[in-house]
């Protein structure tokens, strides 16, 4: 069964780059079955999709994170990563990482709080 | 972008009750609309896809409808353990891939 699990820093400052890696395991990364994708929610707010890839590379992102969001992948190790740059305190979040069926977030890791404060 | 507008923001409902909630899209997106339930400090989970597809697992009192712009999830008889926020999901393609968020609605306990 899949399973996701988000990693980094739980704290940074404002103006640098929040990085996050989520790893997948019960299944391979490289399944053409998924793309796979970063939703973020700030605390006692809906959620937000930040952008997805395929295990290509293959990326789209939300138009209104777009300037400032990469998103890479790994094969050999099963992970995918996030890159969010110029980040303040409005990126204060709850980030989770998922596998996207075409159209549908099926699986989701637990989620990890990263907040922006100097 | 293609904005889902949730309605109500909130509902309170006692157990036994069947509730609706429904998603409006700002443009047609045929049936690609999934929900979520979320409870409090955890990550959502799929309940229904291609907007009336019940996923693996998940109780049959809960039940999607529509297509178009207008969608709803309807939940039978409230359980305990229903009461939660609720969102939906749309995926387009054109003009370009993107996915977007209802804004949630969060059923609680009368």
């Amino acid at each position: 069964q899949l399973q996701l699990q988000e990693s980094g820093p739980g704290l940074v400052k404002p103006s640098e780059t929040l990085s996050l890696t989520c790893t997948v395991s019960g299944g391979s990364i490289s399944s053409s079955s998924y793309y796979w994708g970063w939703i973020r929610q700030p605390p006692g707010k809906g959620l937000e999709w930040i952008g997805s890839i395929y295990y290509s590379g293959s990326t789209y992102y939300n138009p209104s994170l777009k300037s400032r969001v990469t998103i890479s992948v790994d094969t050999s190790k099963n992970q995918f990563s996030l890159k969010l740059s110029s980040v303040t305190a409005a990126d204060t979040a709850v980030y989770y990482c998922a596998s996207l069926s075409i159209t549908i977030f099926g699986r989701w890791g637990q989620g990890t709080l990263v907040t922006v404060s100097s | 972008a293609i904005q889902l507008t949730q309605s109500p923001s909130s509902l309170s409902a006692s157990v036994g009750d069947r509730v609706t909630i429904t998603c409006r899209a700002s443009q047609g997106i045929s049936s690609a609309l999934a929900w979520y339930q979320q409870k409090p400090g955890k990550a959502p989970k799929l309940l229904i896809y291609d907007a009336s597809s019940l996923e693996s697992g998940v109780p049959s009192r809960f039940s999607g409808s529509g297509s178009g712009t207008d969608f709803t999830l309807t939940i039978s008889s409230l359980q305990p353990e229903d009461f939660a926020t609720y969102y939906c999901q749309q995926f387009n393609s054109y003009p370009q891939k993107a996915i977007t968020f209802g804004q949630g609605t969060r059923l609680e306990i009368k």
